[in-house]
């Protein structure tokens, strides 16, 4: 079946400007998390959504991130005022639950801000 | 917090050849999982071995296996018989076990670029 799919594959944007990042988790998957790779702080978690539970945000970096997942499905990761510091690869991952051991990642987002 | 620490940034392997790639972690939970993951060039992550901390016997995935001190806190890989399609990065990971704490994220090493020399 179809895996974890994101968009776009890659993004450049210019500081100061609003970007969206987009996962396509794999269906029944109820559990989605986003993780940011970046050169200097390796992977990092950012934010967790299980079903209909509040998500937890407590990996967010500033408030100028922010997530949503609509329909329990799709998530979107917005940044909002770009800064250079936020230029990494942005993974998308699902489990069939939050207990389940295995979390399938999708092939990640490369964002450069100029 | 939880802290996982890969010390070798990057390995080299000849193909056919056993390498040994290392980890070590910090919690003080007693519940928990340990993974190695693997990203090639596509960055894909992919699920190698899985450990989970209560169970005394290593875990094995046919060329790859693991050797999980606990009281040492040490979860290393081995791949035996190295192919050419190992290279890639690879990523140690911690996962809490207790349910009730809600937080099922992945803690991360920084990661061991492996290169196999044919």
């Amino acid at each position: 079946g179809a895996g974890v799919s994101q968009s776009p594959s890659n993004k450049v944007t210019e500081k100061g400007k609003d970007v969206e990042l987009r996962c396509d988790p794999i269906s029944g998957h109820t559990a989605l998390y986003w993780y940011r790779q970046s050169l200097g702080q390796g992977l990092e978690f950012l934010i967790y959504f299980q079903g209909n539970s509040a998500p937890d945000k407590s990996g967010l970096p500033s408030d100028r991130f922010s997530a949503e997942r609509t329909g329990g499905s799709v998530s979107t990761l917005t940044i909002q005022r770009t800064q250079q510091e936020d230029s990494a690869v942005y993974l998308c991952a699902s489990s069939p639950r939050g207990s389940s051991y295995e979390q399938y990642f999708g092939p990640g987002t490369r964002l450069t801000v100029t | 917090a939880q802290t996982v620490t890969q010390s070798q940034p990057e390995m080299s392997v000849q193909e056919a050849e056993t390498v040994t790639l290392s980890c070590t972690y910090d919690t003080s939970e007693s519940d928990y999982y340990l993974f190695w993951y693997k990203q090639p060039p596509s960055r894909q992550m992919i699920l190698v071995i899985r450990q989970e901390a209560y169970k005394q016997q290593n875990a094995t995935e046919n060329r790859f296996s693991v050797n999980f001190q606990k009281a040492a806190k040490s979860f290393s890989l081995k791949i035996s018989d190295s192919q050419l399609g190992d290279a890639a990065m690879y990523f140690c990971a911690y996962r809490s076990g207790d349910t009730l704490a809600g937080s099922y994220q992945l803690t991360f090493g920084k990661g061991t670029k492996l290169s196999v020399i044919p």
